[in-house]
């Protein structure tokens, strides 16, 4: 099936730096969702974004749904070890009302180095 | 209160045996949803409930995968003459229609097939 072509794939950083990532797709989406997915674990809603050139912030983490409505990005800032994890994007087909099915990206793996 | 529970946690069986996945949704939830996560990807789509109405099957990704879903509330995957690119974690999630932009899908924690 499709999937969002999400970058980077990994990332390795020290306690404080700020993340970004990004999410890219061919086609529009109306609402684009972040989420994260630790070890063992289903994954968990951060952000969702309903609106072009939305931006969101919840805490340390911001989001941005792009004005061309087939990309976005999530950014986090002072990196906490909790905030290791994978990363995934998603956006929310809305052909069919009711039908929340989600297309996901391939996921960003966060790693803190000591 | 409870989440989406998935069981077994793990499963490992041989290539061609049917293998069956339960999920136990959120109480009350009227959706549930089921996704395929294989190794190093992104979760995949493979089947959708919503109440009575007929499931959306569009990312089943062959006919030996099916599902039910009894009474509105646990589901079942089954996988039948399982291959060894079946092999992922499969995921499900509930959800509570409450008519907003986006009703918050929950995830269990996934069942992990192995097949040999």
């Amino acid at each position: 099936g499709q999937q969002l072509n999400q970058s980077p794939q990994s990332m390795f950083i020290q306690e404080g730096e700020d993340v970004s990532m990004n999410c890219t797709s061919s086609s529009i989406f109306n609402t684009w969702l972040w989420y994260k997915q630790d070890p063992g674990e289903g994954p968990v809603l951060l952000i969702a974004l309903y609106k072009a050139g939305e931006l969101t912030s919840n805490g340390r983490l911001t989001a941005q749904f792009g004005i061309t409505r087939k990309d976005s990005f999530l950014n986090i800032s002072a990196s906490i070890p909790s905030d290791v994890g994978i990363y995934f994007c998603a956006g929310r087909d809305d052909q069919n009302f009711g039908n929340e099915k989600l297309t996901f990206g391939t996921g960003t793996r966060l790693t803190i180095i000591p | 209160g409870a989440g989406v529970s998935q069981s077994p946690s793990n499963k490992v069986t041989e290539k061609g045996k049917d293998v069956e996945l339960r999920c136990d949704p959120i109480s009350g939830h009227t959706a549930l949803y089921w996704y395929r996560q294989s190794l190093g990807q992104g979760l995949e789509f493979l089947i959708y409930f919503q109440g009575n109405s007929a499931p959306d099957k569009s990312g089943l990704p062959s006919d030996r995968f099916s599902a039910e879903r009894t009474g509105g509330s646990v589901s079942t995957l089954t996988i039948q003459r399982t291959q060894q690119e079946d092999s992922a974690v499969y995921l499900c999630a509930s959800s509570l229609w409450l008519g907003l932009p986006y009703n918050e899908q929950f995830f269990g924690p996934g069942t992990r097939l192995t097949v040999l």
